[in-house]
């Protein structure tokens, strides 16, 4: 069956970087885009971009900073979000998202909590 | 850049129908889908398409999008319907997928 299993939350201060990790199984990888989704704790949904998996191209959300890049690595079916220079505002839980062409986005990771303490 | 109003809350009692509206200009020109996201879970796709519903999704949860408004609609209500309700669609004028608020829905 379809999966999307992210990396472990991460604990991080201020001005560090993380990246975080989504790999997709059940699938060709390469036939559906994958998207990046933030929830602030408390908070909604706002989606930040998604990724090519066939072409590797990243679109990112309109007003989203160059402290965020997502990458893949077609050869363990993985998507990547790294965030650089991180701010307390970057606290969020991260998703990770299937797109169905055309569609809605059909199959998520669990989720994975990025803290910024200092 | 698109604007999805939802309204913070919805109360139904067990056994009625719920509506979770989504608001936007000219909303019903365009697809709208719907997710639900229980507490401490990822969000999951519940209607694509306003209508079609993804494999496992009981037909209680039907859909409707017409002028500026699109509706959530559960039938028969279930106290293992409580969650957030998100709306969403593609903003061609930026190329942005657009979330609305978001709707929790509490079952009485």
């Amino acid at each position: 069956q379809v999966q999307l299993v992210q990396s472990g939350s991460e604990l991080m201060k201020p001005g560090t970087s993380v990246k975080i990790s989504c790999k997709a199984s059940g699938y060709t990888f390469t036939r559906h885009a994958v998207h990046w989704v933030k929830q602030a704790p408390g908070q909604g949904l706002k989606w930040m971009g998604w990724i090519n998996t066939n072409t590797g191209r990243p679109m990112y959300a309109q007003g989203l900073t160059g402290r965020f890049v997502f990458s893949l690595d077609t050869s363990v079916s993985t998507t990547y979000l790294q965030i650089s220079s991180l701010e307390a505002d970057d606290t969020a839980t991260y998703f990770c998202a299937r797109d169905v062409p055309g569609g809605g986005h059909d199959s998520w990771g669990q989720g994975t909590l990025v803290s910024v303490s200092s | 850049s698109y604007v999805l109003t939802q309204p913070p809350s919805v109360s139904v009692a067990a056994g009625q129908t719920a509506r979770i509206t989504c608001g936007g200009d000219d909303i019903g020109t365009v697809s709208v889908h719907w997710y639900r996201q229980k507490p401490v879970q990822a969000p999951e796709l519940v209607l694509d398409y306003e209508t079609d519903r993804p494999p496992g999704i009981p037909e209680r949860f039907s859909g409707s999008n017409s002028g500026s408004t699109a509706t959530l609609i559960i039938d028969s209500v279930e106290a293992g319907d409580e969650a957030d309700y998100y709306c969403q669609v593609w903003d061609s004028s930026t190329n942005d997928w657009v979330f609305g608020g978001g709707t929790k829905l509490t079952v009485l």
